[in-house]
């Protein structure tokens, strides 16, 4: 069975860059799909932040387009969030999720990411 | 980008009851797809190109719509029903979620 995992910092101080990881069970991410980011803000708004295809390509958000990477290490089946210059704003839980033409099918549990002093 | 507005924001609705929850878009669409979240968890695939149900999906869950207006109906709500639930649509990046409507039992 496909299984996704978050893993990060939990707290990260503003100005600061952020890094989470999407550990692939069951599934190669090299094999098909759309591997994505996407967050939930305290309050439950739900905002999708980026993939990072199959084949290796990458789409974003316009709204973080200048502080956003996704990238993937194929050798231990993961990708990567990294954010920079996170703010107050960027508090929320983060959940990779795999893309198929339409619908997220597979999420993670989700990793609770605070910004703060 | 395309807006999702869900409504209501939040009901409730007792055993047995008809349930219907609606996502407009600000511009057409061609499939939206329904999310179930509970307290605590992941959201849920729950509907897929506008009116297929996922995989152990009840029958009692039905999705419809075209163009900007959309819906999910539950033909008769069940406990196990209470939840948030999404819209989201693919048609055009970035991809969108609707702000939610949280499904109360009564």
């Amino acid at each position: 069975d496909v299984q996704l995992q978050e893993s990060g910092p939990g707290l990260v101080k503003p100005s600061q860059s952020l890094s989470l990881t999407c550990t692939v069970t069951g599934y190669s991410i090299t094999s098909d799909y759309a591997w994505n980011w996407i967050r939930q803000f305290p309050g439950n708004k739900l905002e999708w932040m980026g993939y990072i295809s199959y084949s290796g390509s990458t789409s974003y958000n316009p709204s973080l387009k200048s502080r956003i990477s996704i990238t993937r290490d194929t050798s231990k089946n993961q990708f990567f969030l990294q954010l920079n210059s996170v703010t107050t704003e960027d508090t929320a839980t983060y959940y990779c999720a795999r893309f198929d033409w339409g619908i997220f099918d597979y999420w993670g549990q989700g990793t609770t990411l605070t910004v703060s002093s | 980008q395309i807006v999702l507005t869900q409504s209501p924001a939040i009901m409730s609705a007792s055993p047995g009851e008809k349930v219907t929850i609606s996502c407009s878009a600000s511009s057409s669409v061609s499939y939206m797809y329904w999310y179930q979240q509970k307290p605590g968890s992941s959201p849920k695939p729950w509907i897929y190109r506008t009116s297929n149900l996922t995989s152990g999906v009840p029958a009692r869950f039905s999705g419809s719509g075209s163009g900007t207006s959309y819906s999910l109906t539950i033909s008769s709500m069940e406990a196990e029903d209470a939840a948030t639930y999404y819209c989201q649509q693919y048609h055009s990046y970035p991809f969108t979620f609707g702000s939610g409507t949280k499904l109360e039992i009564k």
